[in-house]
């Protein structure tokens, strides 16, 4: 089975920078996803990392370290709108499987 | 193109009656997945749904049943409703690849079971 396990809330201020972790314990899996969710809304793609390593996409980067069971999405440059729940999601190596942390809440204040 | 579309957006039940939800994927994606969604955590992986077959089962009761149409939108199933499935029911398409990792969500339908 699968177990991803993220804080539960996170505070930061507008313009810093803040790091979501996420630690897990799998049987195997093909890489690590990134969702973010407003309040009301659909959890929509953040990034995918597939290998271990950092991947930057615009203000927000994903780093995995599968040695580790851990992998983290940096946000940088923090805006009022990054408020939301962030969660961590695994494909499982029987790959028609999407297993998704609890999620962190992020909330940023001016 | 229109995203990943559910119906209804809400539903209010009692407790033993049944319920179907309803998804259309983005046009051309085959494979579609319903999530379950209590509030305050993440979502759990109930079905997925590639060419009308069933490629994936999470860990939910018989009560949960599922089917894709000829056109890949699909229907969730759920009988004997309790008070737990009150949640928000994600539906969630991806392209017919294997090397896909992004899944586009729609909406949810928020159900209540009273």
């Amino acid at each position: 089975g699968q177990s991803l396990e993220q804080p539960s809330e996170v505070t930061a201020v507008e313009g810093a920078i803040v790091q979501i972790n996420c630690t897990y314990q799998t049987s195997g899996f093909y890489g690590l996803s990134w969702y973010q969710q407003h309040d009301g809304g659909a959890p929509t793609f953040l990034s995918y990392n597939a290998l271990d390593g950092l991947e930057e996409t615009g203000r927000f980067s994903s780093f995995l370290s599968r040695s580790d069971s851990y992998g983290y999405l940096l946000l940088q440059e923090l805006q009022m709108k990054d408020s939301a729940s962030y969660f961590c999601a695994v494909r499982d190596y029987d790959f028609n499987k999407f297993y998704f942390g609890s999620g962190t809440k992020l909330n940023v204040k001016p | 193109d229109a995203g990943v579309t559910q119906s209804p957006t809400h539903l209010i039940k009692t407790r033993g009656q049944h319920v179907t939800l309803r998804c259309s994927p983005i046009s051309g994606h085959k494979s579609v997945s319903w999530y379950q969604q209590v509030l305050g955590q993440g979502p759990q992986f109930i079905f997925q749904y590639y060419e009308k077959e069933e490629r994936g089962r999470g860990n939910f009761p018989d009560r949960f049943s599922a089917r894709q149409f000829p056109n890949y939108s699909s229907e969730l199933n759920v009988n004997a409703l309790l008070l737990g499935d009150s949640a928000l029911y994600l539906c969630a398409s991806r392209p017919d690849r294997v090397d896909y990792n992004e899944q586009f969500f729609g909406p949810g339908t928020r159900l209540t079971v009273l």
